[in-house]
């Protein structure tokens, strides 16, 4: 069974301040997607990281896919509080073939 | 439509009562993928289908847990026997094909009393 673990589990911090998350499996995965939900939404895809080593950046957030392809982690410069929500990462591939298995997620809460 | 939609949004029953949740796709994905999302946890995969047929039902917990697709696009997660257990919100998402994007709906939030 492929698992994700993710941490920390709950994050808060003050406005303007850097964090990162990450996110390890002990299994390879074709894929690492990074994912933001709302209360009362369902998940909406940031990023998807295929190549091991690989480096996305989207504005403020940086995600990296480890060289392994068995861990990432996705760093946010300078927080915001538009940035509160649940942050998941979901392994596609590998011995999962094509569903997409969730880690739990890290609640991050920004104050302003 | 313009997004996955999910009926109802939100739905209580009572232990022992049999529920259906619905899941209309974004017209012409092809994937189809139910999750089960528990507070404070990330979505557990229950099953996914390519077109009509279920492609990976081994999420699934039980037989009580059943879901269809009979015409490739809506899609009906039945529950039988509903426990208090099963409260959970029940997510549907859709892709054009599996291993591209998938779009999520806003989910049904279940309640067994």
């Amino acid at each position: 069974t492929q698992l994700l673990e993710q941490s920390p589990q709950f994050l808060s911090i003050q406005e303007g301040e850097n964090l990162t998350v990450y996110c390890n499996s002990s299994s390879v995965f074709s894929s690492l997607q990074w994912y933001r939900q709302e209360p009362g939404e369902g998940p909406v895809l940031l990023v998807t990281v295929v190549t091991g080593g690989e480096v996305k950046k989207l504005k403020r957030l940086t995600f990296q896919f480890g060289d392994a392809r068995k861990d990432s982690s996705l760093h946010i410069t300078a927080a915001q509080p538009g940035d509160t929500g649940l942050y998941l990462c979901a392994g596609q591939g590998g011995t999962s073939y094509d569903k997409v298995i969730f880690g739990p997620g890290t609640s991050l809460s920004v104050i302003p | 439509g313009a997004g996955v939609s999910q009926t109802p949004s939100n739905k209580v029953t009572e232990k022992g009562k049999y529920v259906e949740l619905r899941c209309d796709p974004i017209s012409g994905h092809t994937a189809l993928y139910w999750y089960r999302q528990s507070l404070g946890q990330g979505p557990e995969f229950l099953i996914y289908f390519q077109g009509t047929g279920a492609a990976d039902d081994s999420g699934l917990p039980n037989d009580r847990f059943f879901a269809v697709r009979p015409e490739g696009s809506v899609s009906t997660l039945k529950i039988q026997r509903t426990e208090r257990g099963d409260s959970a919100v029940y997510l549907c998402a859709s892709s054009r094909q599996v291993n591209t994007e998938a779009f999520f709906g806003q989910g049904t939030r279940l309640t067994v009393v």
